[in-house]
């Protein structure tokens, strides 16, 4: 069985950086591209970041580029998403989920998601 | 970036009826759309990818359809753990995109 569990989570002030970490379990994880989408709350869900299988490349939406970053360590089978210079607008949910590209940059859908880890950005 | 316009944005509907969602994108996508389906507290799974391949595991009661930039999303006689949100996802342009979901509740 597929399983991704997300930690890290948590409050922290403007500014500040936040990691958070991706256990997955279940499935080959070299072999899968994966990727954080948030869903802020009572609002829909929005694709933050994906890696490769390999940790090769990586792909952001432009409201994240340079504060964000995705990484991944394939002897763990764990996905990373180190968040810097946070912004009250990042408040969110953040899932980890399996992303099955149909090619690049991070063009394909999720199709398998972990249970979410809130990160509230406040003073 | 493209748009992805869900309607209605909430509906109730009775056990044993017929649904439809609709998804409208901003531009063609070519059928490469994935449906999701949220419970309450939950988070997404899949349900249906490329416009109308169903997921493994998911109740054939579901389908989807469509082409170009109108798709649909069809529950065949709702049962009671259909009530979610559903949402749309486009993955034919950068950056991939959802729809703002649809919440479905019982009568």
């Amino acid at each position: 069985e597929v399983q991704l569990v997300e930690s890290g989570g948590g409050l922290v002030q403007p500014g500040r950086s936040m990691k958070l970490s991706c256990a997955a379990s279940g499935f080959t994880f070299n072999n899968y591209d994966m990727a954080w989408v948030c869903q802020a709350p009572k609002k829909g869900l929005e694709w933050v970041a994906t890696i490769s299988y390999d940790g090769s490349s990586t792909y952001y939406r432009d409201s994240v580029k340079g504060r964000f970053t995705i990484s991944r360590d394939n002897a763990k089978s764990t996905l990373y998403l180190q968040m810097d210079s946070l912004r009250s607008e990042d408040t969110a949910t953040y899932y980890c989920a399996r992303h099955l590209l149909l090619q690049w940059p991070a063009l394909g859908y999720f199709d398998y998601w972990g249970q979410g880890v809130m990160v509230t950005v406040s003073s | 970036d493209i748009q992805m316009t869900q309607s209605p944005a909430s509906l109730s509907a009775s056990l044993g009826e017929t649904v439809t969602i609709e998804c409208r994108a901003s531009e063609d996508i070519y059928s490469n759309l994935a449906w999701y389906q949220q419970k309450p507290g939950n988070s997404p799974q899949l349900l249906i990818y490329d416009a109308n391949s169903l997921a493994d595991g998911v109740p054939s009661r579901f389908s989807g359809s469509g082409s170009g930039t109108q798709y649909s999303l069809k529950i065949n006689s709702l049962q009671s753990e259909d009530v979610a949100s559903y949402f749309c996802q486009q993955y034919n342009n950068y950056p991939p995109t959802f729809g703002a979901g649809t919440k479905l509740e019982l009568k």
